[in-house]
């Protein structure tokens, strides 16, 4: 079972400064199948990233996914006040077991 | 448009049964996964299991298997999450989401509170 290990597990920052999230997987993991989710609370996840690197739809392009093998990176490039939420690294290949990381929040400093 | 649409929020006692459920629209539902994930209060994300709805083979995860049972009826286009028999523990919210290029979309959640 691949398990996904997100960092830091708190992240303060103020608006308007960079937002740094890394995902690292227990064993390799294919890029095809890592996607990144931003949770508000009271709602649903909302997909951000698949394929590691591809934007979904409507999504801004302050939004960035990199990273191969077993170490992704979601970077927010300058956080807005809605960005301000918990984020989920997701691998959904592997024997289309879902599995996801305990979560980022990125709060206001 | 494509979404998931989930049944309302539940209250039942332990020991009692429940099915909720999770209707696709605006996709070919039978041609698409359809996974389903727990998050209990203040904690993350658990997947559950997934079910394709074109010929029901499902999936579980080891941690849920023999605690729910995963179905669909593509008739209708639903899939359905059932519990013969509740825990408190089993207390949480639960999500619908469809397999595709990422995990997308996700239902509004159903939140099922478990108390005597």
């Amino acid at each position: 079972e691949i398990v996904l290990t997100q960092s830091p597990g708190t992240l303060s920052l103020s608006p308007g400064e960079r937002a740094t999230l890394s995902c690292r997987a227990s064993q390799s993991v294919s890029s095809t199948y890592l996607a990144w989710y931003q949770q508000k609370p009271g709602q649903a996840p909302r997909l951000l990233i698949y394929g590691a690197s591809s934007r979904a739809t409507g999504i801004p392009d302050r939004f960035s996914g990199s990273g191969s093998g077993t170490d992704f990176t979601l970077t927010i490039s300058r956080l807005e006040p809605e960005d301000f939420a918990v984020y989920y690294c997701q691998q959904y290949g592997s024997s289309l077991m879902w599995t996801f990381g305990q979560g980022t929040k990125v709060e206001i400093k | 448009e494509v979404q998931l649409v989930q049944s309302g929020a539940e209250v039942k006692k332990p020991g009692e049964s429940l099915k909720i459920s999770c209707k696709g629209s605006g996709y070919s539902f039978t041609n698409y996964w359809i996974g389903w994930v727990r998050q209990m209060p203040g904690k993350g994300l658990e997947w559950m299991g997934i079910i394709y709805p074109g010929d029901s083979d499902t999936r579980y995860s080891p941690s849920f298997q023999g605690q729910v049972t995963i179905s669909a009826d593509k008739s209708i286009n639903t899939a359905y999450l059932q519990w013969s028999s509740l825990k408190s523990s089993d207390t949480g919210m639960y999500y619908c989401a469809r397999h595709a290029s990422g995990v997308d979309p996700w239902g509004q959640g159903t939140l099922v509170t478990v108390s005597s």
